[in-house]
């Protein structure tokens, strides 16, 4: 069974650090991994995807990467901004099937 | 495109009342997927439909729940009778597949749900 975990659940950083986000998965054998991030009290906004068959994604201060055979994502912010803070999920499509399954998130804050 | 069109935003009714969300997902977009999102459980997948057919209902939580696709631009989730533990927030996604390939999930903005 894929179970896909976050870490750090918090992190607090200042203004203009470069940061990295961690997602790890159980089974390696994936379609694809997407980042979403989640203001309080709203929807997800899709960041990035990234495809089995890729090794990273970019947009922007973003960029994504993807180890399968380690079951490891890290999503790297650089330069963050108050604007930045949120919470960030990674979710893993499982083989077989087209459904997510997510990680608990991590509540990234940026202080001004 | 207007993107994943959920309603109501907001739904404050009473336990046993019957509830029902409504989804339109994007158009050309063939899954369509029901999540639920609590604190305690974080982002569960109720069910999903692939072409308007539920694919699998197997995080559907009880028969109280029920869901619907009659066409590829509707669906609706129904709780008979609601229970306070039904709140929640309730979202739909929706995604395209082609051959193997999966292009990965657009969420509609929610229901948040309150049963008192």
């Amino acid at each position: 069974k894929q179970e896909v975990t976050q870490i750090p659940a918090a992190l607090s950083v200042p203004e203009g650090e470069n940061l990295v986000l961690n997602c790890s998965f159980t089974d390696s054998a994936i379609y694809n991994l997407q980042w979403f991030r989640q203001d309080p009290g709203k929807g997800l906004t899709s960041l990035l995807l990234i495809q089995s068959s890729q090794r990273e994604q970019t947009s922007g201060r973003l960029n994504a990467s993807l180890d399968k055979s380690s079951g490891r994502s890290t999503l790297y912010i650089a330069a963050s901004q108050p604007g930045d803070s949120a919470t960030y999920l990674c979710a893993v499509m499982t083989p077989g099937t087209y459904k997510y399954i997510f990680g608990t998130g991590t509540r990234l804050k940026v202080l001004a | 495109d207007a993107g994943v069109i959920q309603s109501p935003r907001h739904e404050v009714t009473e336990m046993g009342q019957e509830v029902t969300l409504r989804c339109k997902p994007i158009s050309g977009h063939n899954s369509l997927f029901w999540y639920r999102q609590t604190m305690m459980r974080g982002l569960e997948l109720l069910i999903y439909f692939n072409n308007n057919v539920p694919i699998d209902d197997s995080g559907m939580p009880e028969d109280r729940f029920s869901a619907k696709m009659p066409n590829a631009s509707f669906s609706t989730l129904k709780i008979q009778p609601s229970e306070p533990r039904d709140s929640a927030v309730y979202f739909c996604a929706s995604s395209f597949t082609e051959l193997v390939t999966n292009y990965g999930y657009t969420f509609g903005s929610g229901t948040r749900l309150t049963v008192v």
